[in-house]
């Protein structure tokens, strides 16, 4: 069975980094694409990060190029995510998904980071 | 950027209904238009991907169409079970882009 199990959320002060984790089990971690979505509280979805399968690929949006860096261990089974520079709107569930033959065809339950002074 | 329109934004229905939502790319995304269901407190599952292709364990209710800019996500027959916010997505370009979701809810 396919799971993906994020950590590392929680309230940070804006301007300050944060790590997210990315727990990946029931799949060849090494042979996908990881993902990063955030959904801020009552809004809609928005992509953030992803990483092409050997790790030496990202994509970002423009809202968080240069701020956010993602990543993965293939060797641990875990993707991350380096969030630095926070700020009040990037406060969201963030989810980490895997791609296969299409993007996102199985997500995490999410974890909450709030920036908030 | 691609933009994703969807409509309508609320869509109240009765059980049994045949219902269509409705997904508009403002450039041609050549079919890569994938349909994402969200229920309330949960996260998003995927339903369809490459606007027809349906995914394992998915209710064959639900079906998808589309080609150039316009999509569309119907189900033939609506459930209690299908009242959830819809998200179409498209994955033809970089970057990637959601619509802001039809949110499905029985009448």
């Amino acid at each position: 069975e396919v799971q993906l199990v994020e950590s590392g959320g929680g309230l940070v002060q804006p301007g300050s980094p944060l790590k997210l984790s990315c727990a990946a089990s029931g799949f060849t971690f090494s042979s996908n694409w990881l993902n990063w979505i955030r959904q801020a509280p009552g809004k809609g979805l928005e992509w953030v990060a992803s990483i092409n399968p050997d790790g030496r690929r990202t994509y970002y949006p423009d809202t968080v190029k240069g701020r956010f860096v993602v990543s993965k261990d293939n060797a641990k089974n875990t993707g991350y995510l380096q969030m630095n520079n926070l700020r009040s709107e990037d406060t969201a569930m963030y989810y980490c998904a895997r791609s296969d033959r299409t993007p996102f065809d199985y997500w995490g339950q999410g974890v909450m980071v709030t920036v908030s002074s | 950027d691609i933009q994703v329109t969807q409509s309508p934004s609320v869509l109240s229905a009765s059980v049994g209904d045949r219902v269509t939502l409705n997904c508009k790319a403002s450039h041609n995304i050549n079919k890569y238009l994938n349909w994402y269901q969200q229920k309330l407190g949960e996260a998003p599952k995927l339903l369809m991907y490459n606007t027809n292709n349906i995914q394992t364990g998915i209710p064959l209710r639900f079906s998808g169409s589309g080609s150039g800019t316009d999509y569309t996500l119907t189900i033939s027959s609506l459930q209690p079970e299908d009242v959830a916010t819809y998200f179409c997505f498209q994955h033809n370009v970089w970057p990637l882009t959601f619509g802001s979701g039809t949110k499905l809810e029985i009448k």
